[in-house]
């Protein structure tokens, strides 16, 4: 079964760009039948979908972030990474990254707490 | 844009009992693109129904789906202490956009 982990800073100081990679283990990243995605929950808060990308590049973003969001596949490194730029205070949260074979998401990291502060 | 809602926000319930969930979608929505998940504390969420009604690998039958159109229901038939958490439904658009509920908090009595 697929098994995801994600990595980058905990901290980030506002308006710069946060960026997140997640690792897959247990399957291919090229695998075709998977969107790999973004999720994050605020402290306490309910989950808000970020986007997804296919290993093709495809991506689909949800509209609240999409001039700030970049998603990306390497292939090589059987991961794909997180942009977010510009943050501010309301990008603090938990990011999670997941797995979305069809119209749900089957597979989490465990999430990652990233902080923005100066 | 779909907006789900759920009721109630907080359930306060006692091992063996049943619970009741309810979402409810702000447009009729296709079955095959609802599903709920269960949030412990300091977890992932975990995939418990998709399409609705169809349990995910490794689930208990005490979990069951239902409902169509804009109305749908999570069910657990008889408490286990371990069901105690919070549950999203979360929809798949074919905008395409993905939303979530505001979670029901089951908690024990």
């Amino acid at each position: 079964q697929v098994q995801l982990q994600e990595s980058g800073p905990g901290l980030v100081k506002p308006s710069q760009t946060l960026s997140l990679s997640c690792s897959v283990s247990g399957g291919s990243i090229s695998n075709g039948g998977y969107y790999w995605s973004w999720i994050r929950q605020h402290p306490g808060k309910g989950l808000e979908w970020i986007g997804y990308v296919h290993y093709n590049g495809r991506t689909y973003y949800n509209p609240s972030f999409k001039s700030r969001v970049t998603m990306s596949v390497d292939t090589s490194k059987n991961h794909f990474s997180l942009e977010l730029t510009s943050v501010t205070a309301a990008d603090t949260a938990i990011y999670y990254c997941a797995t979305l074979p069809y119209a749900y998401f089957d597979f989490w990291g465990q999430g990652l707490p990233v902080t923005v502060s100066s | 844009e779909i907006v789900l809602t759920q009721s109630p926000g907080t359930l306060s319930l006692s091992p063996g009992d049943r619970a009741t969930l309810s979402c409810w979608a702000s447009q009729s929505v296709s079955s095959s693109y609802l599903a709920w998940y269960q949030q412990k504390p300091g977890l992932a969420p975990r995939l418990l129904i998709y399409g609705a009604s169809r349990r995910a690998t490794g689930i208990p039958d005490r979990f069951s789906g239902s409902g169509s159109g804009t109305d749908f229901t999570l069910t657990i038939s008889r408490l286990e202490p371990e069901d105690f958490g919070v549950y999203y439904c979360q929809h798949y658009g074919t905008s395409p956009e993905v939303t979530f509920g505001p979670g029901t908090k089951v908690d024990i009595k």
